[in-house]
């Protein structure tokens, strides 16, 4: 079993939809990241969480320690939206354990 | 602040032939990354430096060598070029080993 999995691989809504993405993982973490990779391949760093919820615009994450379990919404979703959607975790070493990613597609 | 930058942006090597990637940041961080990323797969770790004077293997460490040149630059070698390391290859920094990634732009390298 993989320490990250993301939850959907694949989603495609429509402009203007709520969107969620999860990420649940077995391991004891330090930080959980959020990464964004656009199809043009840059790789942007979105969120760390090690508790609670956190907020950039249009964006929240949120995370439960116990359970162990991360999600990434998208409020009023733009075709702009359209990338991979990456879950990583930092467990106390110096490497992230990345998730397989979701791969989202917000149609006009 | 440029973030990390990475040089060459392309490049196309025949089997055999030698070549270096080149990272740098300019965010004072002490940690650095290499990683390869391939078609429908995500990001793997290839080497690390978790300060300035040190490198460690990550994942897929076979057919490449690491430098910390300084704190600010990290570069990947390619000794040989074969086929499979045909990808798209990443650096990124961090201030410390559990802290947040900055990537740079990527190396799209085709070996032919």
């Amino acid at each position: 079993k993989n320490e990250v999995e993301q939850s959907p691989q694949n989603l495609t809504a429509q402009e203007g939809e709520f969107i969620t993405i999860n990420c649940s993982y077995s391991v004891g973490i330090s930080a959980l990241h959020w990464l964004q990779q656009h199809p043009g391949g840059g790789i942007v760093s979105l969120f760390m969480l090690s508790s609670g919820k956190k907020k950039h615009g249009r964006l929240i994450a949120t995370i439960n320690i116990q359970e162990k379990h991360s999600s990434l919404h998208i409020t009023a979703s733009h075709p702009r939206d359209s990338a991979v959607y990456i879950c990583a975790l930092t467990s106390g070493t110096y490497k992230y354990i990345f998730g397989t990613g979701t791969r989202l597609k917000v149609l006009a | 602040n440029a973030g990390v930058t990475q040089t060459p942006k392309f490049q196309v090597l025949k089997t055999g032939q030698s070549m270096t990637l080149q990272c740098a940041q300019d965010m004072n961080h002490n940690s650095m990354y290499w990683y390869r990323q391939d078609p429908g797969m995500g990001l793997r770790l290839i080497y690390y430096s978790a300060s300035e004077g040190t490198t460690d293997k990550g994942e897929v460490p076979n057919g490449y060598n690491v430098s910390r040149l300084n704190k600010r630059e990290f570069s990947l070698r390619l000794e040989s070029a074969a086929p499979s390391q045909t990808s798209v290859y990443f650096c990124a920094s961090s201030e410390s080993g559990q802290g947040r990634q900055y990537f740079g732009p990527g190396t799209r390298l085709t070996v032919l």
